[in-house]
Order: structure tokens, then sequence, then C-alpha cells
């Protein structure tokens, strides 16, 4: 099974609330975590990424949370806006560096009601 | 401060046939990985350049490879091509191989195979 996991393929908002999309990892020894957005036609694109030794970072409207005890990530998304509307992916890197390359989830498909 | 640039954006390729991907790293990278991303998947990590030789690579067989030059450029090329390599292609690029805060991957836009 894959290392990386998502608890729903879509998530519907209302603009103007804010988001909450979760991740589940396997690998106890992934030390890195990272979030994209990919839009249609589009390659991903870097939202917020983590370390292990950190369970909170704030980046502009994100914010990422690392549970490392439950092995759980998500990202949240402060009043939600049509332009967040995409497909997001959580990833993890080994322990290893980036020669072991990212682990993708399959990702959530954020959907924004007007 | 330019992105990751990749060509052709599409391409219609037969199977058994050869196949040539390229991408330009954004300004001051020095490092290039390789994914494959299957409709409705995650990304999947081909392999990563850096000093121009493959530094790290995933699950996939010998008939993909890869170069990478001196300007830190690189070229995909898949062999023998098969009906289940149809997938976008994507490229990404980092200032070193070492994921770290300073060193997020940034993606291009891929390139789109369709192997009839």
């Amino acid at each position: 099974g894959e290392s990386v996991g998502l608890h729903l393929p879509t998530l519907s908002v209302q603009e103007g609330d804010n988001s909450i999309i979760n991740c589940a990892y396997s690998n106890s020894a992934s030390d890195y975590f990272i979030w994209y957005k990919q839009e249609s036609g589009k390659g991903p694109q870097f939202i917020i990424d983590i370390r292990s030794n950190m369970d909170k970072r704030q980046g502009q409207r994100v914010t990422v949370l690392l549970n490392k005890t439950v092995k759980h990530l998500s990202l949240q998304i402060a009043a939600t806006q049509p332009g967040d509307s995409a497909v997001y992916f959580c990833a993890e890197g080994g322990s290893g560096g980036g020669a072991d390359g990212l682990t993708f989830g399959k990702g959530t498909h954020l959907i924004i009601q007007p | 401060e330019t992105g990751v640039t990749q060509s052709p954006t599409h391409l219609i390729k037969t199977r058994g046939q050869q196949v040539t991907l390229r991408c330009s790293s954004q300004s001051g990278h020095n490092t290039v990985s390789w994914y494959q991303q299957a409709l409705g998947q995650g990304p999947q990590f081909i392999f990563q350049y850096y000093r121009e030789e493959e530094n790290g690579r995933g699950n996939f067989p010998p008939r993909f490879s890869g170069l990478q030059f001196p300007n830190y450029s690189s070229e995909l090329n898949v062999n023998a091509l098969e009906l289940d390599d149809s997938a976008l292609y994507l490229c990404a690029s980092s200032l070193d191989p070492w994921t770290s805060y300073n060193s997020p991957l940034h993606f291009g836009n891929g390139t789109r195979l369709t192997v009839t």
C-alpha cells in the first residue's frame, strides 16, 4: 500500500470558511513533510513544509500541523477563497534525504462553494 | 526568477517507440528530479540527478533513464514505450539534493505523454 494517504478524496467548503485537509503517513522514519497544491493542467505548487522536530508551522493563510504520535499531518487554510480550489497532496521525505524522492498520497480535491 | 520549464507540453507516441523529455531547472537550482503522475494519482518518484549523475532512483525499470547537463538542465528518456507509460511527467528542481526548508522541490507544469 501507499506510505502516504489522505482521508477524503473530495472536500467541499463554503467560501470564507476555514478548510482542513488531513493526511496519514505510515513511515515513522520520515522526517520531512510537505504540502502541494495542483490546479488543473499545472504542476504541483509548493505550499508549506515541516520537519519532524516541529509540530506546527505557519505560512500566509496556511498552517501545517504534524502529530508524530498518530502519524497524522494536516493543512489548514484560513478564509478559503475561490482560488484555493485545487487538488492538494501531502508528501513525505525519507530520512535518506532528497535522493529517496518524495512519496505522495492520492490527493484531496478541495471544492469551494460560493 | 525563472521557474522550471518543460518541453514539449504534449506528446503522442506509439508503443515500442522511444521518447525524450526536456527540463530546464529553476534559476540557481542544481538538482533535478523526475516524477510520473498517472491520471487521478499522486506523482511517483522516478529519479534524481545531481552533479550530472543519478543520485537516487524510485521503483522504475532501466528503460527509464536520464541525463543532467552542466547548466543543470535535464532529460528523461524512456525506451520501448508501453501503454502504461501514458502519464504526466513532471520535472522538479531544488537548491540541493537534501530536502530541507531551504530546498523544497519546485515543479514544472509537466509533459503529457500519450502512448497508443
